[in-house]
């Protein structure tokens, strides 16, 4: 089946600095990926829309400048979280579908952001 | 009104018990219907998918669809403290994927 990697699990920043989160479709391109938030015990809210060589379509109230998304080629994906926030701490989550409808979206195992 | 609705929960089930989750959604031109399980602190992981109207089983798992009703449902027979999570629709209306907001279950042994 299709397998989404995301890395890294687990990344502790300090205040000011960038980080970026990597998302890879294995074993199929992914001309769409999408990049979603999560806050404990909160549903998941989808950030953007990330296109193989486009740009990507935010969601309204996400910060643009703030969450760089870059999709370079059919099996990655990147998000960067510009001069992060404490804030901004949360579990970030890559997903990326086949294409065909009847296809479900196949998800990264997320990355846990904390800003200190 | 949302794309796709659920009732958040928390559903307790005792162990062994079946346990029942409902989604409805608001595109009739719906094509595709999802059932997803997240364990805590992880990503969701695709459990079930359904196409057509009726029931469709895997295992302890049956997802039903009724297209006229806009609904669809997840059971669980047998359930099991390791099914204890949220249990997320999702529907794929052919332009967008939305998915709800996901059911919380705890199944008590």
């Amino acid at each position: 089946g299709a397998v989404v990697s995301q890395h890294p699990s687990r990344v502790i920043c300090k205040s000011g600095t960038s980080v970026k989160i990597e998302c890879r479709s294995l074993d199929f391109q992914a001309t769409t990926m999408f990049w979603y938030r999560q806050f404990p015990k909160k549903s998941l809210m989808l950030m953007a829309t990330s296109n193989e060589g486009s740009k990507a379509t935010y969601e309204q109230g996400v910060e643009k400048d703030k969450f760089l998304i870059n999709h370079a080629s059919l099996t990655l994906s990147t998000l960067t979280v510009t001069s992060a926030h404490p804030e901004d701490s949360s579990f970030y989550i890559c997903s990326a579908t086949q294409g065909a409808s009847n296809y479900g979206y196949t998800f990264g195992s997320g990355t846990r952001l904390t800003v200190v | 009104q949302k794309e796709v609705e659920q009732n958040s929960g928390p559903l307790s089930v005792p162990e062994g018990a079946i346990a029942s989750l409902n989604c409805t959604y608001s595109d009739r031109g719906s094509q595709s219907f999802f059932w997803y399980r997240q364990y805590s602190g992880k990503s969701p992981e695709l459990i079930m998918s359904i196409y057509s109207n009726g029931d469709k089983e895997d295992g302890r798992f049956t997802a039903q669809l009724n297209k006229a009703s806009q609904y669809v449902s997840l059971l669980i027979r047998d359930s099991q403290p390791s099914d204890s999570a949220t249990y997320l629709c999702a529907v794929n209306t052919g332009n967008q994927f939305y998915f709800g907001t996901g059911t919380s279950l705890t199944v008590i042994p």
